[in-house]
């Protein structure tokens, strides 16, 4: 099956600090998401983004398809940006969505 | 805007007991998925249903089953709940092969 990994693993900044967090998928997609899960363990829908670049206030993504990697950027980072980010993908005729390794971010003040 | 409601935040179970995890979504979307997620290991595919009555395996579904009786609910089912069955259980539906949306997750720990 489709591989999909993450980098950094973990990542510590300073508020107001950017930050840039990366996804490499191994196999074409379908589509593409990025998550955030808060403290609580729910998954926030952050960006759905197949191909091409999105903005949604301080973050952005972009998905380069062809070169199978996605970028999700944040921008003068909050302390409420704290949280593990996910990509997560699909390919082929598949349902199954397949989850990355996560990057686990600290924002401190 | 999509809502998924899991029926439980926190659950404690006891071994041996059987237990039913409920999943409701209000967008008409025909597939819907169960996950669980540990420490280490990420989120797991456990089963996944893409219409009424229809289901398929994932990538661990062993010692667990699915019910899907009408579109808008999908049931996890521990027939026998055992301790390593404790974890994060995380819902999901979708309609076709578009974004994905979560329920708030179930803590469950099987005492």
């Amino acid at each position: 099956g489709i591989q999909v990994e993450q980098s950094p693993p973990d990542l510590i900044l300073q508020e107001g600090a950017n930050s840039t967090l990366r996804c490499n998928f191994s196999d074409s997609v379908n589509n593409l998401q990025w998550f955030h899960q808060n403290p609580w363990g729910q998954l926030i829908n952050l960006f759905y983004i197949p191909s091409g670049t999105k903005q949604n206030g301080r973050l952005s993504a972009t998905t380069v398809a062809t070169e199978r990697y996605s970028l999700l950027y944040i921008s003068s980072s909050q302390t409420t940006d704290s949280g593990v980010y996910f990509c997560a993908v699909n390919s082929g005729g598949y349902q199954k969505v397949t989850f990355g390794t996560g990057t686990k971010l600290q924002v401190i003040p | 805007d999509v809502k998924v409601t899991q029926s439980s935040r926190y659950l404690v179970k006891r071994t041996g007991e059987k237990v039913f995890l409920e999943c409701v979504q209000d967008m008409d979307h025909e597939n819907m998925f169960w996950y669980r997620q540990d420490p280490g290991l990420g989120l797991r595919l456990i089963y996944f249903s893409y219409d009424v009555k229809m289901k398929e395996k994932g990538d661990i579904p062993e010692g667990y089953s699915v019910s899907r009786e009408k579109k808008e609910r999908f049931s996890l089912i521990l027939e026998s709940a055992s301790t390593n069955q404790t974890s994060m259980y995380l819902c999901a539906s979708r309609w076709r092969n578009t974004e994905a949306f979560f329920g708030q997750g179930t803590r469950l720990t099987v005492v």
